[in-house]
């Protein structure tokens, strides 16, 4: 069985600080990997995905993840928040067998001006 | 090109009541998923259905079902509505090849009272 453990149920940085949100799965395969964001009252947004080859994987707005198998993370970085990201944050793991996701409990990310 | 459509985005239903959410997925797409999101379970995958055929199955009781026609739109259908069943529902379509990514609707927001 698949999961993915997401650390930090709410976390809070100052505008234009470094964000570090935090995922950690575990799978039997080969995993495919996703970043969503949620704003409030609306559907998710992939924000990047790793599936093979490059383990540094680069999204939308200035977000990126490196996959560290060793680690089995998929931590979600950007260099200097905006106010704009404040949002919820979902780390996935997909069945490979299927489009089934397996979803961590999410994170949500404050910006403090 | 048209995102994930889901309707309607909002119901008020009765305990005991049944009820049916629709999704059209974008043009193309032949997977469709069906998530619940609670704040207090998190996303929960429900079921998916790929070429009118149910392809995963989530852990819920049977009184969550779906169907998927030839066009590819999805409907789910929840019987016997309990309060616990008060959540965001959210569909997502794929195409259904190995290294794809699943395109979220912006959810139906199903209020049992």
């Amino acid at each position: 069985a698949q999961s993915v453990t997401q650390l930090g149920s709410h976390v809070s940085v100052s505008e234009g600080a470094l964000v570090l949100l935090r995922c950690n799965y575990s799978s039997s395969v080969p995993p495919y990997l996703f970043w969503y964001v949620q704003y409030p009252n609306q559907g998710l947004q992939l924000l990047l995905k790793y599936t093979t080859g490059a383990t540094l994987v680069k999204g939308i707005n200035g977000f990126e993840a490196e996959f560290k198998k060793s680690e089995t993370s998929f931590h979600l970085t950007k260099p200097s928040a905006h106010m704009s990201d404040a949002a919820e944050y979902f780390c996935a793991v997909r069945n490979n067998a299927g489009n089934m996701l397996t979803f961590g409990g999410g994170t949500r990310l404050m910006v403090k001006p | 090109k048209a995102g994930v459509t889901q309707t309607p985005r909002y119901l008020i239903k009765t305990r005991g009541q049944q009820v049916t959410l629709s999704c059209s997925p974008i043009s193309g797409h032949r997977s469709v998923s069906w998530y619940q999101q609670t704040p207090g379970q998190g996303l929960q995958f429900l079921f998916e259905y790929f070429s009118e055929t149910q392809r995963n199955k989530g852990n819920f009781p049977g009184r969550f079902s779906g169907r998927q026609f030839s066009n590819s739109r999805s409907e789910m259908n929840v019987s016997t509505l309990e309060l616990g069943d008060s959540a965001l529902y959210l569909c997502a379509s794929s195409l259904s090849s190995a290294n794809t990514e699943a395109f979220f609707g912006q959810g139906t927001r199903l209020t049992v009272v």
